[in-house]
């Protein structure tokens, strides 16, 4: 147990919709990352938050959307659903910024399904 | 931007020690190189990091050449519950210490055979 907590585990749901994946980082840690992994491929980062600020982004789509509240959980939203959105979903957190060698823990995932 | 090579597969015997390379040839002088290991699709595992030295923990080594253009991670005892998809990765940035991200790969998937 890596201590992230990732809610819900299951999501399925209809093109066009709007859905919130949560994420409760470690005790301690800072930073939450959020991460897309498409059936069979690598993971691919979307975005990092660090005590409440956006600190990088990466192939997050427009359509997409996260923050970081003050008590460090994190929720990713993602509107007007596709297909291709269908994935795991992985939220990571750390202490601090991976720059300064900080390793993340990942917790367990949510899975999307958009029929 | 850093960016690793690693072969898509790799056998290895129960038993045995699993060597898995990776390539870095492009690393900048303060990056990170970062192993993690994903078993079935669960939540990716961070088994280890390193700069320059060589690093060892409970669960791997990591062998870093002296040029830092490709390292290897050593299991030393490889088990069945090891078979996993193997990542090698380096943090990419374009300020010091910030908005730095880990690029994944393919990754190496290591099957254990009995």
């Amino acid at each position: 147990d890596s201590g992230v907590t990732q809610t819900p585990k299951h999501l399925i749901t209809a093109t066009g919709q709007r859905v919130t994946l949560r994420c409760s980082p470690r005790s301690g840690d800072l930073s939450v990352y959020w991460y897309q992994q498409s059936l069979d491929q690598g993971l691919q980062f979307l975005i990092q938050y660090y005590n409440g600020e956006e600190r990088a982004k990466g192939n997050i789509l427009e359509r997409f959307s996260a923050q970081q509240f003050p008590d460090l959980h994190s929720e990713l939203n993602l509107s007007s659903l596709e297909l291709g959105d269908s994935a795991l979903y992985f939220c990571a957190s750390s202490v601090g910024n991976v720059g300064r060698g900080n390793e993340q823990f990942f917790g367990p995932g949510t899975r999307l399904t958009v029929l | 931007d850093a960016k690793t090579t690693q072969p898509p597969s790799m056998d290895c015997a129960e038993g045995r020690a699993a060597n898995l390379p990776c390539n870095h040839s492009t690393i900048s002088g303060n990056e990170y190189v970062y192993w993690y290991r994903q078993i079935h699709s669960q939540g990716p595992q961070y088994i280890i990091h390193g700069l320059k030295n060589n690093e060892t923990n409970e669960m791997a080594s990591l062998i870093i050449t002296e040029d830092r253009k490709s390292s290897t991670l050593i299991l030393p005892h490889a088990t069945l519950r090891d078979t996993a998809v193997y990542y090698c990765i380096v943090r990419v940035g374009s300020r010091p210490d910030s908005n730095y991200q880990l690029i994944w790969g393919a990754g190496t998937k290591l099957i254990i055979k009995p």
